[in-house]
């Protein structure tokens, strides 16, 4: 099955600084990769996703993340983070059947 | 419905119990998961569904742990003999067929084991 590293489990951020978090994944085949955001009291929510095409994909909110296959990475990006974006955020990755996540990565944006 | 549904939102009960929590997925949708989500960690996959059949149960962590989805739809997540470890936010998601479709996930229920 696959498996999914997160490698940054805090981040602190101010506001407007640029914000990179990495994502490497464990898998043999084909897989479709994901980036989710768990804000404070809510559910899960898609960020972006990739399955196939243009490496660099953008997502809500101003996010991007780029597959690179080589390195088996998915890294999230945004040029300046708000406070707002404060949560915490999961990269997924699915291959066969199941989807698995990585353990998270919580940013707090300091205002 | 318009989004995944899960009911109980909380649930405690005692130790040694039996408890079922539920899932309504998004009308359509065929592929259905199951997490377990426990303080500051990721979901970690329990099981997904294809329709009425389980077509990988391999996080479930034990025998006291079982799932259905009878009619492909409604899921419930069974627990038996329920332990204080089980304490957790039990997460449902379903997506459109499966794998390479985005999931989209319920508000869970939390579980208390006492």
């Amino acid at each position: 099955a696959q498996s999914v590293s997160q490698h940054n489990h805090h981040v602190i951020l101010s506001e407007a600084a640029s914000l990179e978090l990495g994502c490497n994944y464990s898998y043999g085949g084909t897989v479709n990769l994901f980036w989710y955001v768990q804000y404070p009291g809510q559910h899960l929510q898609l960020l972006l996703k990739y399955f196939s095409g243009d490496p660099l994909v953008k997502g809500i909110k101003g996010f991007e993340a780029e597959f690179i296959k080589s390195k088996f990475s998915f890294n999230l990006r945004k040029p300046s983070v708000q406070w707002s974006d404060t949560a915490e955020y999961f990269c997924a990755v699915t291959g066969n059947n199941d989807m698995r996540f990585g353990a998270g990565t919580r940013l707090t944006v300091k205002p | 419905g318009a989004g995944v549904s899960q009911t109980p939102s909380n649930k405690v009960t005692e130790k040694g119990k039996y408890v079922e929590l539920r899932c309504d997925p998004i009308s359509g949708h065929t592929a259905l998961y199951w997490y377990r989500q426990s303080l500051g960690q990721g979901p970690e996959f329990l099981i997904y569904f294809q329709g009425t059949g389980a077509a990988d149960d391999s996080g479930l962590p034990n025998d006291r742990f079982f799932a259905v989805r009878p009619e492909g739809s409604v899921s419930t997540l069974k627990i038996q003999r329920t332990e204080r470890g089980d304490s957790a936010v039990y997460l449902c998601a379903s997506s459109f067929t499966g794998a390479g479709t985005e999931a989209f996930f319920g508000q869970g229920t939390r579980l208390t084991v006492v």
